[in-house]
């Protein structure tokens, strides 16, 4: 079955430092992979996506995630942290062979404080 | 882009009564499209899938009963939530993806939030 793990509920940086926001998935096969982010009481923006090729995918907002096949993981990441990055970050993964559904992680809030 | 919209965007209504939820996507067709629940504490949780003239696919534990799902046309998916209970109050948020295009990702709606009194 597919699955998708993110480890943290919620990540705290410092506006201009760096950010990690952790993904870990299980599939069978090979996965698309996907971020997206929430901001409150709307629906889900896409960041990023993973489907083949480079394991380091670029995305809206200076956000981006590397594809490690090995530690079967797709963080994301960004260099310098804005204040209105502050949302809920989902992670999601789809199975081309199994289905057509986006599997989601729990979620995780980054707070980002001036 | 691809956009995928919802409505409305909130509702209340009394405890017993019915409420449909839209979801239409605008400048692509779906033969498929996805509802979710999502919970207080964040998590996404897959409904079920709606097919285009054909009847919607439920995941385990949902009641197909109380959550009615129409897919009239390629671009038009109606959630119903019958004879809703305050447990039913919850983020309602529906999904659609173009596939015609194998490696595109999916566009969600606003979301409707909904309140059962």
């Amino acid at each position: 079955a597919q699955s998708v793990a993110q480890p943290e509920d919620q990540v705290n940086v410092a506006e201009g430092n760096p950010l990690t926001v952790k993904c870990t998935y299980s599939v069978s096969g090979n996965p698309y992979l996907f971020w997206y982010v929430q901001y409150p009481n709307r629906g889900l923006q896409f960041l990023l996506k993973y489907i083949t090729g480079d394991n380091l995918v670029k995305g809206s907002y200076g956000f981006e995630a590397e594809f490690n096949k090995s530690q079967t993981s797709f963080h994301l990441k960004k260099p310098s942290a804005l204040v209105s990055d502050s949302a809920l970050y989902f992670c999601a993964v789809r199975d081309p062979q199994a289905g057509t559904a986006l599997i989601f992680g729990k979620g995780t809030t980054l707070s980002v404080s001036s | 882009g691809a956009v995928v919209s919802q409505h409305p965007s909130r509702v209340i209504c009394k405890s017993g009564t019915s409420v449909k939820i839209e979801c239409r996507s605008l400048d692509f067709q779906a033969t498929t499209m996805f509802w979710y629940r999502q919970f207080p504490k964040k998590s996404l949780m897959l409904m079920a899938t709606s097919n285009e003239g054909s009847k919607a696919t439920y995941e385990q534990g949902v009641e197909k009963d109380k959550f009615l799902i129409n897919h009239a046309s390629l671009t038009l998916s109606t959630l119903t939530v019958t004879s809703a209970h305050p447990e039913d109050s919850s983020f309602y948020i529906c999904s659609a993806r173009d596939q015609r295009r194998e490696n595109t990702e999916a566009f969600f709606g606003q979301g409707t939030r909904l309140t059962v009194v």
